[in-house]
């Protein structure tokens, strides 16, 4: 149980387009769901918490504008990279806070802007 | 940042050594987490520890907790091959309605054979 799906697991995009990753928890709802960034050898940094229904909270220095999360239901949280750079290739990584388990992690995506 | 450290960074060892691994921590917590992650891939939770304990088990993985000094350390026994990978400590802190896991800097273990 308590099982997050993530895709894609890997997207090339070019420029100035917007990519959407998605966070599906499978076997349990999940009313808060966390998104995170990971550079190359690096640990994970939190960029935003995702709350159901209402709007995600940032961490500081992360740009909502650019960065959009959108949590409609109890079941999948979305992030999309508006505008990517070569500078947002990075390796984005949910998790959904689950009772009993603690956190669960989705299998991460793989981003890299051309 | 509230991030934590780890140290190593990174550490090789030949199968059937112990490995230890250490992390520090900040601020006060609730509980502290440990985390495995092969490359390219996602975290799988390894073992918690709440901030009242001392110290846990979970087959051949033994974790420490020292509140007192805001340490934590992960020994993996008998390590295998397989267990090569990147280690995370994570401190959880409740603040208002979510739980947040601030992750340590990682220690990237090789098991050779």
């Amino acid at each position: 149980g308590a099982v997050v799906s993530q895709h894609p697991s890997r997207v090339i995009c070019k420029s100035g387009t917007s990519v959407k990753i998605e966070c599906r928890s499978l076997d349990f709802q999940a009313t808060t769901m966390f998104w995170y960034r990971q550079f190359p050898k690096q640990s994970l940094m939190l960029m935003a918490t995702s709350n159901e229904g209402s709007k995600a909270t940032y961490e500081q220095g992360v740009e909502k504008d650019k960065f959009l999360i959108n949590h409609a239901s109890l079941t999948l949280s979305t992030l999309t990279v508006t505008s990517a750079h070569p500078e947002d290739s990075s390796f984005y990584i949910c998790s959904a806070l689950y009772r009993d388990y603690g956190y669960t992690f989705g299998s991460g995506t793989r981003l890299t802007v051309v | 940042s509230q991030q934590g450290e780890e140290d190593p960074q990174a550490l090789s060892i030949q199968e059937g050594e112990n490995a230890t691994m250490n992390c520090s921590y900040k601020t006060s917590i609730n509980n502290l987490q440990w985390y495995r992650q092969n490359s390219g891939r996602g975290l799988v939770h390894l073992i918690l520890i709440r901030s009242n304990e001392r110290e846990k088990h979970s087959g051949r993985l033994r974790v420490t907790l020292d509140t007192s000094k805001k340490s934590s350390s992960l020994l993996i026994t008998a390590s295998r091959a397989a267990d090569t990978a990147s280690y995370f400590c994570a401190t959880v802190r409740n603040t208002g309605t979510a739980s947040k896991l601030t992750f340590g800097t990682g220690t990237r273990l090789q098991v050779t054979l």
